[in-house]
């Protein structure tokens, strides 16, 4: 079955520390992948994407990705976080044979001073 | 960059009456328009797709009575909640996707917060 997961349900970072968000798929084909960042009670802001080309994407904010096919993963990093990053991020896909989104789980990031 | 406008952002109704959320794509035509449902503390689930001047497809387990959707023009869907019920309570976002393909990314609204007493 067709699945994004996002294994870290919470993280918490401390300020100017590095972050990592894991994001993995599980698709026949390498899909189209995204990630995005919500605010509370907020909508959903796209941070960066990769459907070809370069593997490691940049991104808003000083976010980066790097898309590793032969791990199915497609993980979010940033080298020094800021107390305004606390948000959800959502991992997500779509296919080739698809037409909308579909998302992981979901991580929480707490940023502690 | 593409900017989607939902409103209203914040709703509280009244078990039985109908509430209507609008998405709009402002400075982009939508050719089509998914609308989202959000539970708290949790990811989104797809109700229902939409392209401009055709029926919504709704995805399995969401009825198409209760959330009606229309996308009436190439800036415009709307979703309509009838007979609101307390169960219907959520966090409801729209997204869009221009012409370019889905490659090129999804533009979100900033959501609707439905209260049904």
């Amino acid at each position: 079955a067709q699945s994004v997961t996002q294994p870290d349900i919470h993280i918490t970072v401390s300020e100017g520390a590095s972050l990592e968000l894991r994001c993995n798929y599980s698709y026949g084909a390498t899909p189209y992948l995204f990630w995005y960042v919500q605010s509370p009670g907020q909508g959903l802001q796209l941070l960066l994407k990769y459907f070809s080309g370069d593997t490691l994407v940049q991104g808003i904010k000083g976010f980066e990705a790097e898309f590793k096919r032969s791990q199915s993963s497609f993980n979010l990093r940033k080298p020094s976080v800021h107390w305004s990053d606390a948000a959800e991020y959502f991992c997500a896909v779509v296919t080739a044979g698809a037409n909308n989104l579909f998302f992981g789980t979901g991580t929480r990031l707490t940023v502690i001073p | 960059g593409a900017v989607v406008s939902q409103h209203p952002s914040r709703v509280i109704c009244k078990s039985g009456t109908s509430v209507k959320i609008e998405c709009r794509s402002l400075d982009f035509q939508a050719t089509t328009m998914f609308w989202y449902r959000q539970f708290p503390k949790k990811s989104l689930m797809l109700m229902a797709t939409s392209n401009e001047g055709s029926k919504a497809t709704y995805e399995q387990g969401v009825e198409k009575d209760k959330f009606l959707i229309n996308h009436a023009s190439l800036t415009l869907s709307t979703l309509t909640v009838t007979s609101a019920h307390p169960e219907d309570s959520s966090f409801y976002i729209c997204s869009a996707r221009g012409d370019r393909g889905k490659g090129y990314g999804y533009t979100f609204g900033s959501g609707t917060r439905l209260t049904v007493v």
